[in-house]
């Protein structure tokens, strides 16, 4: 059975960091691209960041590029993001999701907040 | 990086077939055949129902289809059921491995 699971989410003040993992079970990993999309508060879905299958490529919405950065341990069948510099626009349930192509997402976890405020 | 253009809610009774459009550009929905549907219900992570414009994943049920023309994608729910009412999200290859949702319709089964 495919599973995604996140950890790491929290509250954080404005300019803080923090590192969400994702682990994944029930596949092969390394054969997938991952990614994080988020969701504000009562909003809409957001693409967030893609990591290619060996981790060589990596990929960013413009509104983190400089401040998130996406990593995996195929080893370890997991995915990370580290979040810095945080804004309260950053505040969302983060899932980690798989897919073969973009945006063929078709396994997603179950989501972790990450609240930002001071 | 703008959001595809989804409208805010629709509704059907049961039975009834419903169409979501999904707008976009020639540089995303109008250039590539890389576009996907989710389903949402409250709480819950997204569900994947179309992707490649058209394909459904297996345990979907035939009765959601989608279609693309030109710059505009569209989900089809036929034969509407109570289990159908959820948020439903578009979601668009944009180039450099990059990709857009729309803002989210809420079906709502009268």
């Amino acid at each position: 059975e495919v599973q995604l699971v996140e950890s790491g989410g929290g509250s954080v003040q404005p300019g803080g960091s923090l590192r969400l993992s994702c682990a994944a079970s029930g596949f092969t990993f390394s054969s997938y691209w991952m990614s994080w999309v988020r969701q504000a508060p009562g909003k809409g879905l957001e693409w967030v960041a893609n990591i290619k299958r060996d981790g060589s490529e990596v990929y960013y919405v413009d509104s983190v590029k400089g401040r998130f950065t996406i990593s995996r341990d195929n080893a370890e069948k997991s995915v990370s993001l580290q979040m810095n510099s945080l804004r309260a626009e950053d505040t969302a349930v983060y899932f980690c999701a798989r897919g073969e192509t973009i945006p063929t997402w078709d396994y997603w976890g179950q989501g972790t907040l990450v609240t930002v405020s001071s | 990086q703008s959001a595809l253009t989804q409208p805010r809610s629709v509704s059907g009774s049961p039975g009834q077939s419903v169409t979501l459009s999904c707008t976009g550009t020639i540089s995303n929905i109008g250039s590539y055949s890389y576009v996907s549907w989710f389903q949402q219900h409250p709480g819950k992570a997204p569900k994947l129902i179309i992707y490649g414009v058209t394909k459904r994943p297996s345990g979907v049920p035939d009765r959601f289809s989608g279609s693309k023309s030109g710059n505009t994608a569209s989900l089809t729910i036929s034969g509407l059921q109570a289990e159908d009412e959820a948020a439903y999200y578009c979601s668009s290859y944009a180039g450099y491995y990059t990709a857009l949702f729309g803002g989210g319709t809420k079906v709502t089964v009268l």
